[in-house]
């Protein structure tokens, strides 16, 4: 089985500060993980996703993370935040299905708030 | 990007009667979508995954008789709730999987969301 966990459920900053929402996992197989942004009365976007190769996985909008499988981590991270960034953001894990040709299903965390502050 | 329509976003109902939800993909085929249910303040929890012409396969704990799941065409799944009640009141949310021959063209599309409130 696998979990995951946002360490924050709300984040507020300031307009062009660095930000990093943290997400740890814990899974027995090798998985695969993700970030989703849902801005107010839309559905969940894809920011970035870790498949495999390098472990910085560079996303939209400026928007990193890196996988770090020692600490099972898997934070996201933006060096300077505009207003439109105030959003809900969602970790998420998945395993890989028997043929290896699509994802599992996907295992979300609780949901980090960001608030960008002007 | 591809794009997840659901309707209605919002539906309020009484006691005792069905609901329907749909979720389409308008600008690709999803042989697969799957139906969450997010409590507030609380993570999407996966109900089901809706495969294209047969039977939906449920999350132990769902009452497949109670979420009715259609998905008759490679561009529409439904969702029913049948004889709803208050504690069916929840936010649900549908995602459509795109398919490729490598796993970075698997990518799911989430619709925004339809908030159920049974009086």
């Amino acid at each position: 089985a696998q979990s995951v966990t946002q360490l924050d459920s709300q984040v507020p900053v300031f307009e062009e500060a660095p930000v990093e929402l943290r997400c740890n996992y814990s899974s027995s197989v090798s998985v695969y993980l993700f970030w989703y942004v849902q801005y107010p009365n839309q559905g969940l976007q894809l920011l970035l996703k870790y498949l495999s190769g390098s472990t910085l996985v560079k996303g939209i909008n400026g928007f990193e993370a890196e996988f770090n499988k020692s600490q099972t981590s898997f934070h996201l991270r933006k060096p300077s935040v505009h207003i439109s960034d105030t959003a809900e953001y969602f970790c998420a894990v998945s395993d890989l299905k028997a043929g290896g040709t699509s994802y599992g299903k996907l295992t979300f965390g609780q949901g980090t708030i960001l608030t960008v502050h002007p | 990007g591809a794009v997840v329509s659901q309707h209605p976003s919002w539906v309020i109902c009484k006691s005792g009667t069905s609901v329907k939800i749909e979720c389409r993909s308008l600008d690709f085929q999803a042989t697969t979508m799957f139906w969450y249910r997010q409590f507030p303040k609380q993570s999407l929890m996966l109900m089901a995954t809706s495969n294209e012409g047969s039977k939906a396969t449920y999350e132990q704990g769902v009452e497949k008789d109670k979420f009715l799941i259609n998905h008759a065409s490679l561009t529409l799944s439904t969702l029913t709730v049948t004889s709803a009640h208050p504690e069916d009141s929840s936010f649900y949310i549908c995602s459509a999987r795109t398919s490729g021959r490598t796993l970075a063209k698997n990518i799911q599309y989430f619709g925004a969301g339809t908030r159920l409130s049974v009086l």
